[in-house]
Order: C-alpha cells, then sequence, then structure tokens
C-alpha cells in the first residue's frame, strides 16, 4: 500500500533558526495537505496543494510540491516558541479524494 | 471544534475485553474517520464511513469493527482489545470548503491495555 515518510523524525532548534521537514510518497499524489498537531492536542489543517511545482506561503511558513507529485517540504524561517509541535503531510490518490494517507510526522522543538 | 465530540477520553482496560470508543458529530457531515496515532508511525487509518450504514477499511483495519448507525454516531469496537491496541485514537470528518476536503479531528481518546 501507499506510503509516505517523513524526515527528520525530530528537531530540536533554537528560536529563530530555519526549519524544514520532508515528505516523501511512495506514489504520485493527487494533491498533499499538511496538518500541524499542538503537544497533547489534535491534528489542524494548515493548507493543501495540488498542482505540480506549487509553492504556498502562510506568513513564515513555505509549502512545496515536488514537480512529480511524489515529495512535499514545509520550511519554517525564523522558528518562534509558537512552532512547536508535530507536522504531517497528507496525500491523497487520484479517486480517493475521501482518504489521506498521512505521514509518519516530524516532532519540533523550539528553545529560546 | 467542528462539532466533533470524543468519549471518553481516557480508558484503562484488561485484555481480552471488549471496548467501543464512540465519536459524535452535531453537523451532518457525511465523511467520518477513526485513526490510532503511534510514535513513529504517525497518523494510520483505522476505518472510515461514508454514510449511514456505508463503512470501509483502513489500512489498520484488524481486530477493529465499526458501525454507523446514524450520521451523528461513529463507533468503533475493539472486540478483544490487545496490548497492541494501545495507542491514541482519533476520529475526524471532512468537510469540504472552498474545493478543499479538510479533516477536523476530535480531541482524541487515549486507550492504555493492560
Amino acid at each position: 500500500g501507499q506510503q509516505v515518510m517523513q524526515i527528520p523524525q525530530y528537531q530540536h532548534v533554537q528560536e529563530g533558526e530555519d526549519f524544514t521537514t520532508y515528505c516523501n510518497s511512495s506514489t504520485t499524489l493527487s494533491n498533499i495537505q499538511w496538518y500541524k498537531q499542538r503537544p497533547g492536542g489534535h491534528p489542524v489543517f494548515l493548507i493543501q496543494l495540488v498542482k505540480s511545482g506549487e509553492v504556498k506561503k502562510q506568513k513564515r511558513l513555505t509549502f512545496q510540491f515536488g514537480e512529480a507529485k511524489k515529495n512535499s517540504s514545509l520550511h519554517i524561517t525564523a522558528t518562534q516558541t509558537t512552532d512547536v509541535g508535530t507536522y504531517f503531510c497528507a496525500g491523497t490518490n487520484t479517486g480517493t479524494a475521501s482518504k489521506l494517507t498521512f505521514g509518519t510526522g516530524t516532532r519540533l522543538q523550539v528553545t529560546l | 471544534d467542528a462539532g466533533i465530540t470524543q468519549s471518553p477520553r481516557h480508558k484503562v482496560t484488561e485484555t481480552g475485553t471488549p471496548v467501543t470508543l464512540r465519536c459524535h458529530q452535531t453537523e451532518n457531515h457525511r465523511y467520518m474517520y477513526w485513526y490510532r496515532q503511534d510514535p513513529g508511525h504517525g497518523l494510520r487509518l483505522i476505518h472510515y464511513s461514508y454514510g449511514v450504514k456505508d463503512t470501509d477499511k483502513g489500512e489498520v483495519s484488524d481486530g477493529y469493527s465499526v458501525s454507523r448507525s446514524k450520521t451523528e454516531d461513529f463507533l468503533l469496537t475493539l472486540e478483544s482489545a490487545t496490548s497492541s491496541q494501545t495507542s491514541v485514537y482519533f476520529c475526524a470528518i471532512s468537510e469540504r470548503l472552498a474545493g478543499v476536503n479538510i479533516q477536523y479531528f476530535g480531541a482524541g481518546t487515549r486507550l492504555s491495555v493492560l
């Protein structure tokens, strides 16, 4: 079945440093979504990317969808303590828009 | 969020006992999902429903069954709980907004099987 891996599994940064998490799918995706889960909380939708090579920004967060639609990345510029949490990518395949396959997640810790 | 309530929030049970987790939604969403979350595995889909009495298996459905007798309730049952089913369980609904199918999650149920 489809597998979606994320690296790194965990990253600890100092506040103000940049952070990137990478998401790789074993199959071509129809679209990819990103979710954030704060410690002790539940996943919350951030964004969806659909087009090959698409780049979207949300303030300090930059999301990219690879040309082959098999990988994606999330880059945070100048991290803040409010960025702490686990970031998940989640992909769908053509014909299964109602089902998401979540990545393994990257846990981000930010210290002062 | 999105009117989703999971119950119970925490449960400790013994191996071999049946357990039922409940997900209740108040906004008449068609799609509902059950996931389990474990370290290193992310969120894995157990079962999902696309309407009353319409359900399908996810990637980790063995040992779990579901029922949806009315739109607002989606039940997850562990027929005979095992220690490997110790996990955090999340229910979710899907809502289409501006052409995007967004999943909204409940607060989760932490289950410990001893």
